[in-house]
Formats: structure tokens, C-alpha cells, sequence
């Protein structure tokens, strides 16, 4: 079945760090790819989406770039802030089919040091 | 607008009672889904309606764990005879029909002692 691996945290940096988090992924087809992220005390919300191969979804200085080649899907930031403290999740959806449902990674934490 | 509501927000049972979680979707998502979330694990897939087509139940874990939901609005989440590893953070997420975003509430812890 569909799977999500994603690297292991916690991660801790500090302000205006570059931030990687790895994410690779298993699955039929070409999915689609997303990044959420959960603040403290707050819901999941999406933070980026990449449909295609090759697709490079981005949002408030994030940017993931859809690699089928590797099936990654890497998170990236030039500079991180402290308001970037929070748990990231890699999750796919399968591109054919009736499932609707997301796949989740494990999630990394991360903690941006002033 | 109001986003995605679940209730309680912490539930503590004993082993062995039945709980049941609420969800309360955005307003015209047709979508709902229900995941869990045990400890410093991903979320789980359980539960998926739209609209009024029969759920996909194939996330379900066992036949203790059921979810209804009335047409386009509220969901409930039931676990009859609750065991200790059911012990996770229960979200809902809602979506329009067709669209890839999903909208999560901000989840049930669920205790079982």
C-alpha cells in the first residue's frame, strides 16, 4: 500500500537557519503531494500542494519540489523563523481510484531557537 | 467562517465503556473524514463519507470502532468497549467534493485508563 517516510525529529534550529526536512514516498501512479503543519494548541492546515511531477508547491517562504525520480518531496525554507516552530507532516493522496484519504507521515517537529 | 468543531476536546473513559466523538464539518463540505493519531505516530486513515454514497469503512480497526453521519452535517465516532491502545488524538477533517484540501478540526484526545 501507499506509504510515507519522513525524516525523524525533533529538529531544532535557529533563527534564519535553512531548514530541509525530508520526505519520501510509495505509491502507484502519481499521487498527489502535500505538506501540512500543526501549531501548538491548533488543527492541521495546509501548507503546500503539489499535484505533478516536477511541481514546485510553495507558501509563506516554504517550498517543496514533486521529484518522481526520487519520489520525494523534500520541504525547504531559506530562513526560518521562531513563528515556524511546529509539527510537519508529509502526506499523499493515491491518484486513481475512489480513496479520497489522505496518507500521513510520522511528522517532524520543529523548534526554531531565537 | 466557522472552521471544523469537534467535541469534547479531552475524553478520559475506563476501559471497557463506550465513548462517542463529534464532528462538526465545515458548512457545504460533503466530505468528512475521520483519522487518528496515536503518539509521535502519523494520522491514520479511518473513516470516509460523501455525501450521501455508502462510507468507505476501510481504515476502520475493528468492529468496535463505527461512525454515522445525517446527510451533509454532523459525524459521530463511536468505540464500544474501549481498550488502552485506543488511547490517540481522534480528528475530523472536512472538503468540498472533488478538492484535494482537507480542513481539520483541532481533534478529541481520547484517554482510556
Amino acid at each position: 500500500g501507499d506509504s510515507v517516510t519522513q525524516m525523524e525529529g525533533p529538529v531544532t534550529l535557529s533563527e534564519e537557519a535553512f531548514l530541509t526536512i525530508n520526505c519520501t514516498y510509495t505509491a502507484t501512479g502519481y499521487p498527489s503531494l502535500f505538506w501540512y503543519v500543526q501549531y501548538p494548541g491548533e488543527g492541521l492546515q495546509l501548507l503546500l500542494k503539489a499535484t505533478k511531477a516536477d511541481d514546485k508547491g510553495s507558501n509563506k517562504g516554504f517550498e517543496a519540489t514533486y521529484r518522481k525520480e526520487t519520489t520525494s518531496f523534500h520541504l525547504e525554507k531559506g530562513s526560518v523563523q521562531v513563528s515556524d516552530s511546529a509539527v510537519y507532516f508529509c502526506a499523499l493522496r493515491e491518484a486513481s481510484g475512489s480513496a479520497r484519504q489522505l496518507t500521513f507521515g510520522s511528522g517532524t517537529q520543529l523548534t526554531v531557537l531565537p | 467562517g466557522a472552521g471544523v468543531s469537534q467535541s469534547p476536546s479531552n475524553k478520559v473513559t475506563e476501559k471497557g465503556k463506550d465513548v462517542e466523538l463529534r464532528c462538526d464539518p465545515i458548512s457545504g463540505h460533503t466530505a468528512l473524514y475521520w483519522y487518528r493519531q496515536r503518539l509521535g505516530q502519523g494520522l491514520e486513515f479511518l473513516i470516509y463519507f460523501q455525501g450521501n454514497s455508502a462510507p468507505d469503512k476501510s481504515g476502520l480497526p475493528s468492529d468496535r470502532f463505527s461512525a454515522e453521519r445525517t446527510g451533509e452535517s454532523v459525524s459521530t465516532l463511536t468505540i464500544q468497549r474501549t481498550q488502552q491502545e485506543d488511547s490517540a488524538v481522534y480528528l475530523c477533517a472536512s472538503s468540498l467534493a472533488g478538492h484535494y484540501e482537507q480542513y481539520f478540526g483541532p481533534g478529541t484526545r481520547l484517554t482510556v485508563t
